[in-house]
């Protein structure tokens, strides 16, 4: 049971927008910033957002993060086949002392 | 380009210890804005935050793993360590090394390819 929470899955078509979410708590989300991870079979995951909102060099900015109380929202628009991969939140949890993830979304392009 | 590379045994026995080692090539791990952690992922599972460490020598552990867990790093040689005690199946994961960016641990941009480490006798 993962401290954060995301749907297991998510789907949209070629093109069009799509957003995960990313539920938590004021111990973790609500208080504290929150990353987002993109990862493909076999590989490391890939950091898309850091910060709440903030894109490292070399993401494209069809990739883009909210955050709103103690949900965070994970956008991607213009969505291309090679988006699919499993998508991940995570941030610091105060009460936890302790950096924690979501089980994890995995998006399927139609 | 920064580069991380984790080395270690792939196969460790029950109630034995878990060493691997990450490698920083590329950029100084003595950088003062970065700290840097081990996240480990079970196989089919999602991502696990284990800790991470300053190059100073300040760490921060995941109190699930309580004491089980030793973080440390040598300037000199680029690297920092992780150490895990008295293992068991649960244990049983991809290990990743990387840096941090910014001070929240779970922003990591850099990430090694990871290891996988079985606990089996």
């Amino acid at each position: 049971q993962s401290v954060l929470t995301q749907p297991p899955s998510v789907s949209a078509a070629p093109g069009q927008k799509v957003t995960i979410s990313c539920s938590g708590s004021s111990s973790n989300i609500g208080n504290n910033y929150v990353s987002w991870y993109q990862q493909f079979p076999g590989t490391a995951p890939k950091l898309l957002i850091y910060d709440n909102n903030k894109r490292p060099s070399g993401i494209p900015d069809r990739f883009s993060g909210s955050k709103s109380g103690t949900s965070a929202t994970l956008g991607i628009t213009g969505l291309q086949t090679g988006d699919e991969a499993d998508y991940y939140c995570g941030a610091w949890d105060s009460s936890l002392s302790a950096g924690v993830f979501g089980g994890g979304t995995k998006l399927t392009v139609l | 380009q920064l580069q991380l590379q984790e080395s270690g045994p792939g196969l460790v026995k029950p109630s034995e210890t878990l060493s691997l080692t990450c490698t920083v090539s590329g950029g100084s791990i003595s950088s003062s804005i970065n700290y840097w952690g081990w996240i480990r992922q079970p196989p089919g599972k999602g991502l696990e935050w284990i800790g991470s460490i300053y190059y100073s020598g300040t760490t921060d552990y995941n109190p699930s793993l309580g004491s089980r867990v030793t973080i440390s790093v040598d300037t000199s040689k680029n690297q920092f360590s992780l150490k895990l005690y008295s293992v068991t199946a649960a244990d049983t994961a991809v290990y990743y090394c990387a840096r941090t960016v910014g001070t929240d641990p779970t922003s990591n941009d850099y990430w090694g390819q990871g290891t996988l480490v079985t606990v089996s006798s």
